[in-house]
């Protein structure tokens, strides 16, 4: 099945600097690949997603970019403030209607 | 829509007692999963369900967890005995499907297994 691994465990920022969390998987066959934040005590929401067929997506601060040749892809939070401190998941779907296999996550704090 | 909604939001009972966990997915999702989360392991999906079938049941730990849906709108997921190493945040998500794989979580079970 598939195996995501996501580095690092933590990663500490002063605010206004960009964070990077960058997450492996081992099928190549996976095709959709989502990001979830999880502040402290609440649920996982999605923050940005990116499909095998795009190399890169944008949302204002954040944006994920995808090397499927590496099976790899990576979060990249710019400008970051206080409230982007939380837990930061990645996750993959394999090969046909399959369930997301998540990272371990990352917890990300920024302090002001 | 309200999103997915579960109860109860907080759950503390003693070992050996039946627990069972409620959810409501988002009207018109084909897909139900139930996820636990722990500091050690992470989000483990436990089971899912495609048009109230369950598909995969791999990632139940034991005979002690069960999980049914059955309707469109209803799930449970009951252990029976609780132990203590079940403490830990049960979460419920839905998904479209039909092409669309995001995942919404519901707002989470916490349950404290003494």
């Amino acid at each position: 099945g598939e195996n995501v691994e996501q580095h690092p465990s933590t990663l500490s920022v002063q605010e206004g600097d960009s964070a990077v969390i960058k997450c492996t998987y081992s099928d190549s066959a996976s095709n959709y690949f989502p990001w979830y934040k999880q502040e402290l005590g609440k649920r996982p929401q999605l923050i940005i997603d990116i499909r095998s067929n795009v190399g890169e997506k944008k949302d204002q601060r954040i944006a994920v970019t995808l090397n499927k040749t590496a099976k790899h892809f990576s979060l990249h939070i710019t400008e970051t403030q206080p409230e982007d401190s939380a837990v930061y998941f990645c996750a993959a779907k394999g090969s046909g209607y399959s369930t997301l296999t998540f990272g371990k996550g990352t917890m990300l704090l920024v302090s002001p | 829509d309200a999103g997915v909604i579960q109860s109860p939001r907080h759950e503390v009972t003693e070992m050996g007692q039946e627990v069972t966990l409620r959810c409501k997915p988002i009207s018109g999702h084909d897909y139900l999963f139930w996820y636990r989360q722990t500091m050690m392991r992470g989000l483990e999906l436990l089971i899912y369900f495609n048009n109230n079938v369950p598909i995969d049941d791999s990632g139940m730990p034991e005979d002690r967890f069960s999980a049914k849906m059955p309707n469109a709108s209803f799930s449970t997921l009951k252990i029976q005995p609780s132990e203590p190493r079940d403490s830990a945040v049960y979460f419920c998500a839905s998904s479209p499907g039909q092409g669309t794989d995001t995942q919404y979580f519901g707002p989470g079970t916490r349950l404290t297994v003494l």
